[in-house]
């Protein structure tokens, strides 16, 4: 399968500060990249999609102001989480499909834990 | 999209065989069936997907009846490796995928 790789793998920060997590499709080129956050005992939640060169779309409750997202690149998007807060802690996955298509697959990073403190 | 169901749990001892079930009974004709798992802490893992016909990778097999609503994702020989959240999607390819709860699978000795 293709490879999907994040960084860092965890990062912890005081609260206020901004946080940026890339995401890069290593062996393809993602046209279309996911972002999705989990909290512990639940499932993954989608937070926001971006096409390459275009504005990401934010999935209803979040907000693109606190979560921006830049997709420069077939092979790289960043989340920038903004003055993060304790609440903000969580498991940031990122996912990435090459073509929009029937059947096509979208492979998913390692995830970052966020912490806030 | 359509919705799936699948139990919460199942427990497998390791070596036999894991049928991990799935119920989508409203898919739509041109609706894939995705699998995917999650081992503790990290992302997701695709294993399989397919439309009508059975497939078999390295990693399991994919049994979808004919009237396409059902399936079961087959692990041959389980291991503790495999203990996981195994997820059942079923979309277009053009959509996102959304996770519902999983099932968990517990591998023991």
């Amino acid at each position: 399968g293709a490879v999907v790789s994040q960084h860092p793998s965890r990062v912890i920060c005081k609260s206020g500060t901004s946080v940026k997590i890339e995401c890069r499709s290593l062996d393809f080129q993602a046209t279309t990249m996911f972002w999705y956050r989990q909290f512990p005992k639940q499932s993954l939640m989608l937070m926001a999609t971006s096409n390459e060169g275009s504005k990401a779309t934010y999935e209803q409750g979040v907000e693109k102001d606190k979560f921006l997202i830049n997709h420069a690149s077939l092979t790289l998007s960043t989340l920038t989480v903004t003055s993060a807060h304790p609440e903000d802690s969580s498991f940031y996955i990122c996912s990435a499909r090459r073509v929009a298509g029937v059947g096509e697959t979208q492979y998913f990073g390692p995830g970052t834990r966020l912490l806030v403190l | 999209d359509a919705k799936t169901t699948q139990p919460t749990s199942m427990d497998c001892a390791e070596g036999r065989a894991a049928n991990l079930p799935c119920n989508h009974s409203t898919i739509s004709g041109n609706e894939y069936v995705y699998w995917y798992r999650q081992i503790h802490s990290q992302g997701p893992q695709y294993i399989i997907h397919g439309l009508k016909n059975n497939e078999t990778n390295e990693m399991a097999s994919l049994i979808i009846t004919e009237d396409r609503k059902s399936s079961t994702l087959i692990l041959p020989h389980a291991t503790l490796r495999d203990t996981a959240v195994y997820y059942c999607i079923v979309n277009s390819g053009y959509s996102t995928l959304t996770f519902g709860k999983g099932t968990m699978l517990l591998v023991s000795p």
